[in-house]
């Protein structure tokens, strides 16, 4: 198995622009998760899907994040508008009820 | 969840036991005890975990005392690979989410 697989692993864009991020999971898990790091805050769960539907979004910062699972093999976050403060590394994870997590190799975007 | 304190640093030699300790006094009994790391510039990798039973894997083996308020995770022959920050995440049966804490940056000195 390949793994959670994410795209792109580095973007660097212009403050204002949107942003799509992308995540495969390992075929056969069943949630789906969106983390963020950064030197501030550390990792922070974002988001969170099981059998594709979205469980808990509290931890979205606000109304220009949003996340979609419309399979069970395939998830996007999205940043509509971005903004410099959203510079981090997004870490998308898969897992299947009662293991642990399998993250990807995460994705650094920087907004300039 | 429960919270954790873990030491934010440790040092240990290459080919020796690194043991990483972790305090979880207010953990519940339906609450296991996970251990993640990050290898730099890579994404958090899952070790192991346990309920109250201590626990091996070709990875680590994680100890938990009898009364569940503290648990070591061991790495029995470290090597310059095992650098890393290890996260303790204390998580509820059924739970999902992860909340992770700042670890332990563990230096592996050879």
């Amino acid at each position: 198995d390949a793994g959670v697989i994410q795209s792109p692993r580095h973007e660097v864009t212009e403050m204002g622009q949107e942003v799509t991020l992308r995540c495969k999971p390992i075929s056969g898990h069943n949630s789906l998760f969106w983390y963020r790091q950064t030197m501030m805050r550390g990792l922070e769960l974002l988001i969170y899907f099981n059998n594709n539907v979205p469980i808990d979004d509290s931890g979205m910062p606000e109304d220009r994040f949003s996340a979609k699972m419309p399979n069970a093999s395939f998830s996007t976050l999205k940043i509509q508008p971005s903004e410099p403060r959203d510079s981090a590394v997004y870490f998308c994870a898969s897992s299947l009820a009662g293991t642990g997590e399998a993250f990807g190799q995460g994705t650094r975007l920087t907004v300039v | 969840d429960a919270k954790t304190t873990q030491p934010p640093s440790m040092d240990c030699a290459e080919g020796r036991a690194a043991n990483l300790p972790c305090n979880h006094s207010t953990i519940s009994g339906n609450e296991y005890v996970y251990w993640y790391r990050q290898i730099h510039s890579q994404g958090p990798q899952y070790i192991i975990h346990g309920l109250k039973n201590n626990e091996t894997n070709e990875m680590a083996s994680l100890i938990i005392t009898e009364d569940r308020k503290s648990s070591t995770l061991i790495l029995p022959h470290a090597t310059l690979r095992d650098t890393a920050v290890y996260y303790c995440i204390v998580r509820s049966q059924g739970a999902q989410k992860l909340v992770f804490g700042q670890g332990t940056r563990l230096t592996i000195n050879p």
